[in-house]
């Protein structure tokens, strides 16, 4: 299976405070991308890197992509308490038309106002 | 319009039910994809439609059965269903050489 690991599987920090999770996955990729999903809910595209990528930035994420350690990270600063969620880690490999997405096994964080 | 609709949030249903997941978007998304979501695990693909044609079948039971009646609109059906398919349904999509799949809210599957 390409399904990702991620770690921690569950952080919680202060409001205010930075959130770094990371993630290893087992084969050669396209694209890794993060998720977030809320409580039990769809889930939200949140970054894309590409492999040839090594970092890259949106607001307050950051995400870092190593391939020869097949590992990401992502970094969130100055966390709110909106950003309570599961992030969720994705490779995907495309195929004439649609992507297959591997989703990582996810790390949940609670951000303590 | 940028949102991925799915009806009903919520189903519950008898083992010797026969229902049906609808999943809408109107972003010209070519792509349309179900995922199942085990509580505390992460999404799973089942089912992948390309220009309304599947692509993918992950091995799913034939008692969940896709239909892309036409480039909006992905339905799921549902028959003779068990206790371990209680789960979230997920439904996405994506345009033709997109990256970013475009998940709507769920539905909440309970087999009974």
């Amino acid at each position: 299976s390409q399904q990702g690991e991620e770690d921690p599987q569950a952080l919680s920090i202060q409001e205010g405070e930075n959130a770094t999770m990371n993630c290893s996955y087992k084969t050669s990729i396209n694209n890794l991308q993060w998720y977030r999903q809320n409580s039990g809910r769809g889930l939200v595209h949140l970054i894309l890197i590409r492999s040839n990528e090594r970092e890259k930035h949106s607001g307050r994420l950051r995400v870092t992509l190593d391939t020869s350690k097949k590992s990401s990270s992502l970094l969130i600063t100055a966390s709110r308490a909106a950003d309570t969620a599961s992030y969720f880690c994705a490779t995907d490999k495309y195929s004439g038309g649609y992507q297959k997405v591997t989703f990582g096994t996810g790390t949940k964080l609670q951000v303590i106002p | 319009d940028t949102e991925v609709t799915q009806t009903p949030k919520h189903l519950v249903m008898g083992m010797t039910n026969k229902k049906s997941l609808k999943c809408e978007q109107h972003m010209g998304h070519r792509a349309m994809y179900w995922y199942k979501q085990k509580a505390k695990k992460p999404p799973e693909l089942m089912f992948v439609y390309s220009y309304e044609k599947l692509s993918i079948n992950e091995s799913v039971p034939s008692r969940f059965s896709p239909e892309c009646p036409n480039s909006s609109l992905l339905n799921l059906h549902l028959h003779a269903l068990q206790p371990e398919d209680s789960a979230l349904y997920l439904c996405a999509s994506s345009l033709p050489g997109g990256d970013e799949q475009y998940f709507g809210p769920g539905t909440r599957l309970t087999v009974t």
